[in-house]
């Protein structure tokens, strides 16, 4: 089983460069959502989608965008780098019926 | 808001010993979830454990058990016959079970526990 899988795994980027972080579950969960991890700060959601067609921000959206392409797949979106975007990006995915929520394998992202 | 608490930013432990973390929330809510997950150095989320706060019987793992009291919105998790594997970051979270539109069942995090194991 695939479960929730994310890419890149890691990633350079030049300050004021774009790029897309790609997610795409297999468990046919409704629910889907971006955190990322800093260090001493635990997991911070930045962007979540409750259903296919719609998003939301989360405690930290600002300089991100995302697209719920369908019901497997949510990218997360920098548009204008800053390196204090740098940080490990975990895509998640759940339902209310499992009661829990999977990862990905974190994205590690440098900003410089 | 909920806001999950772990008072412990590192612990250690002698292999094969029992080892105790802690981790406190608040809620206004009646029913929820709580959670246990292990972050080794790969960075790998794994689930350990999960609570349902209307059950009252602790949840048990193999090895890995909780110690719930949801009146003190407690929930410590309780590691036994510690394993050199079960070096890692311990976080704790909280998600609503209640279809509210502002968080949609996400998870939320404290800001976790290092653990090490020695051998």
């Amino acid at each position: 089983n695939a479960g929730v899988t994310q890419t890149p795994k890691f990633q350079v980027l030049k300050t004021g460069q774009s790029m897309t972080l790609q997610c795409a579950q297999d468990m046919n969960h409704n629910s889907m959502y971006w955190y990322r991890q800093d260090p001493g700060m635990g997991l911070r959601l930045i962007y979540y989608s409750a259903s296919e067609g719609t998003t939301d921000k989360g405690e930290v959206p600002n300089g991100y965008n995302v697209s719920r392409l369908n019901k497997r797949e949510f990218s997360l979106r920098l548009e204008s780098a800053a390196p204090s975007q740098t940080s490990v990006y975990f895509c998640a995915s759940g339902s209310w019926g499992t009661n829990t929520i999977y990862f990905g394998e974190g994205s590690w992202l440098t900003v410089v | 808001a909920q806001t999950v608490t772990q008072s412990q930013p590192e612990m250690s432990v002698q292999e094969a010993e029992t080892v105790t973390l802690s981790c406190t929330y608040d809620t206004s809510e009646s029913d929820y979830y709580l959670f246990w997950y292990k972050q080794p150095p790969s960075r790998q989320m794994i689930l350990v454990i999960r609570q349902e706060a209307y059950k009252q019987q602790n949840a048990t793992e193999n090895r890995f058990s909780v110690n719930f009291q949801k009146a003190a919105k407690s929930f410590s998790l309780k590691i036994s016959d510690s394993q050199l594997g079960d070096a890692a970051m311990y976080f704790c979270a909280y998600r609503s079970r209640e279809n509210y539109g502002g968080s949609q069942g996400n998870l939320i995090f404290g800001k976790g526990t290092k653990l090490s194991v020695k051998p």
